[in-house]
């Protein structure tokens, strides 16, 4: 079955810069496209980016834009997110999610915690 | 900016029929724009009820349907019971690669 599974996640300074990982299994990771979906503190969810399976083309939200990065590696079935100039309104659980048909969020992880504070 | 639209709260009978919508600040939702929904209960990851405006997911009971009413997704759930209690989010493709979400309706079964 399929499985996700997020790390990297901690408290850090605004301005500060975090990598978080989503590592894949259960599925042909290299053949499907893969997002970043964050949930602030009580408050709905929020899509943040996606990649698409061979790394073509990468989409962002605008309040990512220029400062996030998606990347993956399918040697590893591991998708990255790079976290720059993190703000406090940053501040999320961030989960990892595989495509389904259509391109939407399916498979989930269990998410990891991003504290942007001082 | 272009907001995708939820019901911020609903309520429901049990063995009641509800449906949640979801629309946009300015135009109509089609099938083009491949409509999923989600459920999501406190501290849970969410899960995937609905994909492709009316595809259930693997596992989703057949309580759970989806559809284009008027110019809006919908999602009815038929029968409802005490665990479909649950924050409901929808999610459209609005092209170029962009993903939004609504702002989520919050179903209560009572």
């Amino acid at each position: 079955q399929v499985q996700l599974v997020e790390s990297g996640g901690g408290v850090v300074q605004p301005g500060g810069s975090l990598r978080l990982s989503c590592a894949a299994s259960g599925f042909t990771f290299s053949s499907y496209g893969m997002h970043w979906v964050r949930q602030a503190p009580g408050k709905g969810l929020e899509w943040v980016a996606f990649i698409r399976y061979d790394g073509s083309n990468k989409y962002y939200a605008d309040s990512v834009k220029g400062r996030f990065t998606i990347s993956r590696d399918n040697s590893k079935n591991t998708l990255y997110l790079q976290m720059n100039s993190l703000r406090a309104e940053d501040t999320a659980v961030y989960y990892c999610a595989k495509e389904i048909h259509g391109g939407n969020p399916d498979d989930w992880g269990q998410g990891t915690l991003v504290t942007v504070s001082s | 900016q272009t907001v995708v639209t939820q019901e911020p709260s609903f309520s429901v009978s049990p063995g009641g029929t509800v449906t949640l919508t979801c629309g946009l600040s300015s135009g109509s939702v089609s099938t083009s724009y491949y409509p999923s929904w989600y459920q999501q209960t406190p501290g849970q990851a969410p899960r995937t009820l609905i994909y492709s405006t009316n595809t259930r997911s693997s596992g989703v009971p057949d309580r759970f349907s989806g559809s284009i009413l008027g110019n809006k997704a919908a999602l009815t759930i038929t029968g409802a019971q005490a665990d479909d209690e649950s924050d409901y989010y929808c999610v459209l493709y609005m092209g170029s690669g962009i993903r939004v979400f609504g702002g989520g309706t919050k179903l209560t079964v009572l």
